[in-house]
């Protein structure tokens, strides 16, 4: 089974403040995604990454995936109370497990004013 | 959006009977998968489909089974319910498989079980 850890498990912050989700794991991916949810729903996909090295921008947020392709970030600019919720990354391995995705135990943020 | 929904929302059932919960979808997605997600765990997956009477296990397969007749529905059955399966279940449909890997899952809202 291929572990994807989250770090921090939990977060919360100020309105305005730059904050960095950490998505790690010992093996290599053949693509990585970012999902965030909200209270009594289900994720939804941010951004999708796939090749090592590989920078992807969405208005405030900024995503990374290793050189190594065993590791990915989620960087907020000016975090809003927009951005709370429970953050997501999951990945599909090199080998085996097809289209499935493996996800990380989430990260929990709070954004408050 | 994506056409995905799942019934019935919340459940609340006793240990040792069966239930079943149903993902819906307007989509015409090839790929449905069931998840389970709990605190510290966070999403596992319990069962796939890759197309009509096509399924297979997941990661936490024990205790449940699958069914799906059909391309818009997917069920998910517990046979005989146990407080460890108390927890918030997620339908996700997804059009392609295997490569290119940068296709996404659409989830649904979940359906939040409680055996007692």
């Amino acid at each position: 089974t291929q572990l994807l850890e989250q770090s921090p498990q939990f977060l919360s912050i100020q309105e305005g403040e730059n904050l960095t989700v950490y998505c790690n794991s010992s093996s290599v991916f053949s693509s990585l995604q970012w999902y965030r949810q909200e209270p009594g729903e289900g994720p939804v996909l941010l951004v999708t990454v796939v090749t090592g090295g590989e920078v992807k921008k969405l208005k405030r947020l900024t995503f990374q995936f290793g050189d190594a392709r065993k590791d990915s970030s989620l960087h907020i600019t000016a975090a809003q109370t927009g951005d709370t919720g429970l953050y997501l990354c999951a990945a599909r391995g090199l080998t085996g497990g097809g289209n499935k995705l493996t996800f990380g135990t989430g990260t929990q943020l709070k954004v408050e004013l | 959006d994506a056409g995905i929904t799942q019934s019935p929302r919340h459940k609340v059932t006793e240990t040792g009977t069966p239930v079943t919960l149903r993902c819906h979808q307007t989509e015409n997605h090839r790929y449905m998968y069931w998840y389970r997600q709990d605190p510290g765990h966070g999403l596992r997956l319990i069962h796939y489909s890759y197309g009509v009477k096509d399924t297979d296990k997941g990661e936490v397969s024990d205790g449940y089974s699958v069914s799906r007749s059909k391309t818009e529905d997917f069920l998910l059955t517990l046979e005989s319910a146990t407080s460890s399966q108390t927890s918030v279940y997620f339908c996700a449909i997804s059009e392609r498989g295997g490569t290119p890997s940068n296709y996404g899952y659409t989830f649904g809202s979940g359906t939040r079980l409680t055996v007692v």
